[in-house]
């Protein structure tokens, strides 16, 4: 298996503008956890997903921020519209089972607002 | 209640040396207790994890103590190497939960 996908590796936008971070978790796993890592906040949960169905958002930072599964294979955090505070590593996990296997982490996109 | 408190946040370790890195929890109903290792510009990957039915889990040079009555729990580094060097998260969980809780991270720094 190739692992948890992520795409872009790195994204630098300017302020306002929309930007969109994609997923593809790993083949077969139900859950799937979206992750912003800063050097003040660590890793903080954003929302996290079982079987597609938003499950837990109460981490994501406030309206600006939004995230979508629309099929088990697929998922996206979009940021609209973004500030220079958005500038994390933004991770996404994939889980067969938490409490048993723990996750696998994508590679991470590093999102830069200028 | 749902905290993972770790420590220390940084650590510097000489060639050879043990690393320890420790971890305390609240929540009594948390039983799976993994730990990750991160290396720049990769995500965390699962470096080994314990249940609280057991004191101690060794893989290799990384071991896990476990004191449940102290709700503590902390990894060994034995052999300490530069290769090492790395950031360590310890994490929790219910067996029916669906989500980890992160500590807050120890960037360990293993000199030659």
């Amino acid at each position: 298996d190739a692992g948890v996908i992520q795409s872009p590796r790195h994204e630098v936008t300017e302020m306002g503008q929309e930007v969109t971070l994609r997923c593809k978790p790993i083949s077969g796993h139900d859950y799937l956890f979206w992750y912003r890592q800063t050097m003040m906040r660590g890793l903080e949960l954003l929302i996290y997903f079982n079987n597609n169905v938003p499950i837990d958002d109460s981490g994501m930072p406030e309206d600006r921020f939004s995230a979508k599964m629309p099929n088990a294979s697929f998922s996206t955090l979009k940021i609209q519209p973004s500030e220079p505070r958005d500038s994390a590593v933004y991770f996404c996990a994939s889980s067969l089972y938490p409490g048993i296997y723990g996750y696998t982490f994508g590679s991470g996109t590093r999102l830069t607002v200028v | 209640q749902q905290q993972v408190k770790q420590s220390p946040q940084s650590l510097i370790v000489q060639k050879g040396g043990i690393s320890i890195i420790n971890c305390a929890y609240e929540n009594t109903a948390f039983d799976y207790f993994p730990w990750y290792q991160q290396f720049p510009g990769k995500g965390p990957a699962l470096l080994i994890a314990i249940r609280p039915d057991v004191s101690e889990k060794k893989e290799g040079r990384f071991t896990i103590s476990f004191n449940k009555s102290a709700k503590q729990f902390s990894l060994h580094i034995m052999d300490s190497q530069p290769g090492d060097s790395a950031t360590y998260f310890c994490a929790a969980s219910l067996r029916q939960g669906g989500k980890l809780i992160f500590g807050q991270g120890t960037e360990l720094s293993v000199k030659p």
